[in-house]
């Protein structure tokens, strides 16, 4: 089983909409969590962490689910500037390494 | 302040040949990391650095491939007789040394490396 399973997508919504993905991780014990945004051809950003139930910045919003072990994050009111892969991130072993998952693609049509 | 810097952009290499790769992390980060993307694939860990010491390399996939860093600062990726699977982009980050500093990674621009 992989450290971190996301669905790839592509979510396609219209400008305004609300979209939501999950990503589930293996490590029961994994304390820290995050959220990377990676445009085409560019390296990743730090979108969001999370290190307790949840976070929320503005229009996006994470989610942890400890007992099932999964992470959402959910964009509201969805601009075309949100279009991107959305990178799920766990510091699975809580020490220096983070295991990425292969990404969530969400393009926001006009 | 300067982000992490990596050079060069791009790299065309013949199979073969050796390849040296550039990364100027962020001033005052002691932890250093590179990673290898290969086309819709996540991120793939290959070395961790504290300082100039590498307590993990658990992820460089052959002996052809090596890393060093000096002065705490600068790191160079060297991979040996390249080969066509070795075609990625190698990313570079870096971050603090403890607690949350040490989770928060900041990456480069990263390297593209095409081996023909």
């Amino acid at each position: 089983r992989k450290e971190v399973e996301q669905d790839p997508g592509p979510f396609n919504v219209p400008e305004g909409a609300t979209v939501a993905f999950n990503c589930t991780y293996s490590n029961s014990a994994s304390q820290s969590f995050f959220w990377y945004r990676q445009d085409c051809r560019k390296e990743p950003k730090l979108l969001m962490s999370v290190y307790s139930s949840g976070n929320e910045d503005g229009r996006f919003t994470a989610q942890l689910n400890r007992a099932s072990q999964y992470i959402s994050l959910l964009i509201r009111d969805s601009k075309l500037s949100d279009s991107a892969t959305y990178l799920c991130v766990v510091n699975v072993a809580n020490d220096y390494k983070l295991s990425f998952g292969a990404g969530t693609t969400v393009t926001v049509r006009a | 302040g300067a982000g992490v810097s990596q050079s060069p952009s791009n790299k065309v290499t013949e199979k073969g040949k050796d390849v040296e790769l550039r990364c100027d992390p962020i001033s005052g980060h002691t932890a250093l990391y590179w990673y290898r993307q290969s086309l819709g694939q996540g991120l793939e860990f290959l070395i961790y650095f504290q300082g100039n010491s590498a307590p993990d390399k658990s992820g460089l996939p052959s002996d052809r491939f090596s890393a060093e860093r000096t002065g705490g600062s600068v790191s160079t990726l060297t991979i040996q007789r390249t080969q066509q699977e070795d075609s990625a982009v190698y990313l570079c980050a870096s971050s603090g040394l403890t607690g949350r500093d040490l989770d928060t990674q900041y990456f480069g621009p990263g390297t593209r490396l095409t081996v023909l």
